[in-house]
């Protein structure tokens, strides 16, 4: 049971290099979130999806961009890399909400250091 | 907008001692999920225990229970005969009810340590 799948697991930039961080899973979820996790802050939301073709902005999408062409893929774009985009970033999926039985189920994140 | 606070950013307990971490929360909402998430040194989010909003039961998994006040807005979590293998970071986290909104807030997290 593969669940959801993040690659790289350490990936480290340049200033101003561009990458795509990629996700995917195969529970058949139409759900899925990207996720930054910052010392002392939490996990914050970058972009999501309801399903293939629709993307939104979270709280912090400055920078990254996102698209949704199959349900089972979700990748992270960076344009061009800043070092306040150092951070460990997680990938999520989850149903839709049917009956109130709802989990997320993350990756196993990526260690993003820019320099 | 969502908030989620814990207000505890680290903790220890001896092994085999209860200890509770607290989160409190803020939404107009009526209907909503708590969560609480374990992120070992290993970087995996793991999904401790959930609650529904309108269920009056506290959840309870094996070891770990919640306090759930709902009128208060309060969301604790209680680890009862604390193993080492519970040391991690532990966050609380609010999802709406609302129709295609499966957006987890995240409190800041509270770093638990248990001590042999």
């Amino acid at each position: 049971n593969a669940g959801v799948t993040q690659t790289p697991k350490f990936q480290v930039l340049k200033t101003g290099q561009s990458m795509t961080l990629q996700c995917a899973q195969d529970m058949n979820h139409e759900y899925m979130s990207w996720y930054r996790q910052d010392p002392g802050m939490g996990l914050r939301l970058i972009h999501y999806s309801v399903g293939a073709g629709i993307t939104d902005q979270g709280e912090v999408p400055n920078g990254y961009n996102v698209s949704r062409s199959t349900t089972e893929d979700f990748p992270l774009r960076l344009l061009s890399a800043a070092p306040s985009q150092t951070s460990v970033y997680f990938c999520a999926s989850s149903y839709s909400k049917t009956g109130g039985n709802t989990e997320a189920f993350f990756g196993q994140g990526t260690r993003l250091t820019v320099v | 907008a969502q908030t989620v606070t814990q207000s505890q950013p680290e903790m220890s307990v001896q092994e085999a001692e209860t200890v509770t971490l607290s989160c409190t929360y803020d939404t107009s909402e009526s209907n909503y999920y708590l969560f609480w998430y374990k992120q070992p040194p290993s970087r995996q989010m793991i999904l401790v225990i959930r609650q529904e909003a309108y269920k009056q039961q506290n959840a309870t998994e094996n070891r770990f229970s919640v306090n759930f006040q709902k009128a208060a807005k309060s969301f604790s979590l209680k680890i009862s005969d604390s193993q080492l293998g519970d040391t991690a970071m532990y966050f609380c986290a609010f999802m709406s009810a609302q129709g295609g909104s499966e957006k987890l807030v995240f409190g800041k997290g509270t770093k638990l340590t248990v001590n042999p």
